[in-house]
C-alpha cells in the first residue's frame, strides 16, 4: 500500500532561518508527488507537482526537489507569513484518482 | 488560478438532521471530483470520488447511504450528510480535477466546517 511519511511533525523556525521539511513515500509507479500549503481552517493550496527523480520547482521562497524515495521541500529565509501546515501527497497507479495524504508539517516562523 | 468554491463555509445541525454542502468549480471543468474529511490535527481523508454524470466511488469504511454525493455537472457536485450524528462533526474539503490540463491538476475548495450538536 502507498504510504506518505512526513518529517518534522513541526518545526519552530526564526524568520530568515532556513530549513528543509521531508516527505518520503513508498509507492511502486509514481504519477506524481504533490506539496500543498494548508492554512488553519481553509482547504490545502496547491504548491508543486513533482513527477520524475530529480525533478525541481521553486515559487518565492520555496523550492521542492524529488528523489526516488523523498521530497524536500526547502524554505529559503521564511517569513511570518510562511506559517502553515505543508502537506505531501503522492499519486500512484493503483490510486490513478485520488492522492495519498502525509499527515503534514506544521512550520511556525517567529518574527 | 483554478478556483473551487465550498458553500456554507461552515454549519451547525442538529442531530438527525440532513446538511448538504456544494462543491463548485468556479473556472474550469472538473469531470472528477473528490471529497476529503479532516480531523483536528490529522490529514485528509479521502471519503469518495465522484465522476460527472455517473455513481461516486466510496472508500472502505464509508457509508455510502450515509454520505450521499451527487455530481450531475461539470462544474458542481454535493454531498449530503444525512441523519447526522456528533461524530460526523468534522472538516469536509472537496476536490476538482481540471479536465482541460495535462497533467490534470488537482484544486481545493476552502473546506466546510460541519458540526453536529
Amino acid at each position: 500500500e502507498d504510504q506518505v511519511t512526513q518529517s518534522p511533525e513541526a518545526l519552530r523556525l526564526q524568520e530568515g532561518e532556513s530549513s528543509s521539511l521531508n516527505c518520503s513515500y513508498t509507492v511502486s509507479g509514481l504519477r506524481g508527488l504533490f506539496w500543498y500549503r494548508q492554512d488553519p481552517g481553509k482547504g490545502p493550496e496547491f504548491l508543486f507537482t513533482l513527477y520524475s527523480a530529480g525533478e525541481e520547482k521553486e515559487k518565492e521562497r520555496l523550492k521542492a526537489t524529488l528523489t526516488k524515495k523523498e521530497s524536500f521541500l526547502h524554505i529559503t529565509a521564511p517569513k511570518p507569513e510562511d506559517s502553515a501546515t505543508y502537506l505531501c501527497a503522492v499519486r500512484g497507479p493503483h490510486n490513478n484518482n485520488d492522492m495519498r495524504f502525509g499527515a503534514g508539517t506544521r512550520l511556525t516562523v517567529k518574527p | 488560478g483554478a478556483v473551487v468554491s465550498q458553500h456554507p463555509s461552515w454549519v451547525i445541525c442538529k442531530s438527525g438532521t440532513s446538511v448538504k454542502i456544494e462543491c463548485r468549480s468556479l473556472d474550469f471543468q472538473a469531470t472528477t471530483m473528490f471529497w476529503y474529511r479532516q480531523f483536528p490535527k490529522q490529514s485528509l481523508m479521502l471519503m469518495a470520488t465522484s465522476n460527472e454524470g455517473s455513481k461516486a466511488t466510496y472508500e472502505q469504511g464509508v457509508e455510502k447511504d450515509k454520505f450521499l454525493i451527487n455530481h450531475a455537472s461539470l462544474t458542481l457536485s454535493t454531498l449530503t450528510v444525512t441523519s447526522a450524528h456528533p461524530e460526523d462533526s468534522s472538516f469536509y474539503i472537496c476536490s476538482a480535477r481540471d479536465r482541460a490540463g495535462y497533467p490534470p491538476e488537482q484544486y481545493f475548495g476552502p473546506g466546510t466546517r460541519l458540526t453536529v450538536t
